[in-house]
């Protein structure tokens, strides 16, 4: 089974400022790794996913995240945020392309002016 | 609409009836998948179709839960005997093809008092 843990559940940042959200997974087996935002009352969107070759995966609105498997990480960047980047952001792994998604708990970030 | 469309967007119900709850996926779309959302669980997955397979029920909380899905396309989500704890937000999410991304709708917003 796998498992996945965002370690910050909430991130306050400036406006302008670089923010990391947090991933680490648990897995016996490979895995495809996920980064979805859920802006408030919406559903979730996809930002980046890796399922292969270069562990640095670009994203939408200007995220990327690294996979690192010794570590077993999948760590979400953005050099400088938004206003609008205020969001819960969710990070998902699947044992197999378009298998079923376990979500971590979520990392809700809000962007201060 | 291009997107993955559920309805009702919101249901309260008294707690021991039965709702229904309706996905329309992005038309083509061969898998579809359905995940909750609560509080105190976070994001959990509940079932997937794909195709003309049998339905991977793994995530299905009791017995209460069901869900079907008619000519490929639409599905409904039912949960008899509804029980405070089934509060939550029910997502749904349809896919193309094996590498493909899940595509989530709004999700509905059921409340059992």
């Amino acid at each position: 089974a796998q498992s996945v843990t965002q370690l910050d559940s909430q991130v306050p940042v400036f406006e302008e400022a670089p923010v990391e959200l947090r991933c680490n997974y648990s897995s016996s087996v490979s895995v495809y790794l996920f980064w979805y935002v859920q802006y408030p009352n919406q559903g979730l969107q996809l930002l980046l996913k890796y399922l292969s070759g270069s562990t640095l995966v670009k994203g939408i609105n200007g995220f990327e995240a690294e996979f690192n498997k010794s570590q077993t990480s999948f760590h979400l960047r953005k050099p400088s945020v938004h206003i609008s980047d205020t969001a819960e952001y969710f990070c998902a792994v699947s044992k197999a392309a378009g298998n079923k998604l376990t979500f971590g708990g979520g990392t809700r970030v809000l962007v201060k002016p | 609409g291009a997107g993955v469309s559920q309805s009702p967007s919101n249901k309260v119900t008294e707690k021991g009836k039965d709702v229904e709850l309706r996905c329309d996926p992005i038309s083509g779309h061969t898998a579809l998948y359905w995940y909750r959302q609560s509080l105190g669980q976070g994001l959990e997955f509940l079932i997937y179709f794909q195709g003309n397979s049998a339905p991977d029920k793994s995530g299905l909380p009791s017995d209460r839960f069901s869900a079907e899905r008619t000519g490929g396309s639409v599905s409904t989500l039912t949960i008899q005997r509804t029980q405070q704890e089934d509060s939550a937000v029910y997502l749904c999410a349809s896919r193309l093809g094996q590498l493909e991304t899940q595509y989530f709708g709004p999700g509905t917003r059921l409340l059992v008092l």
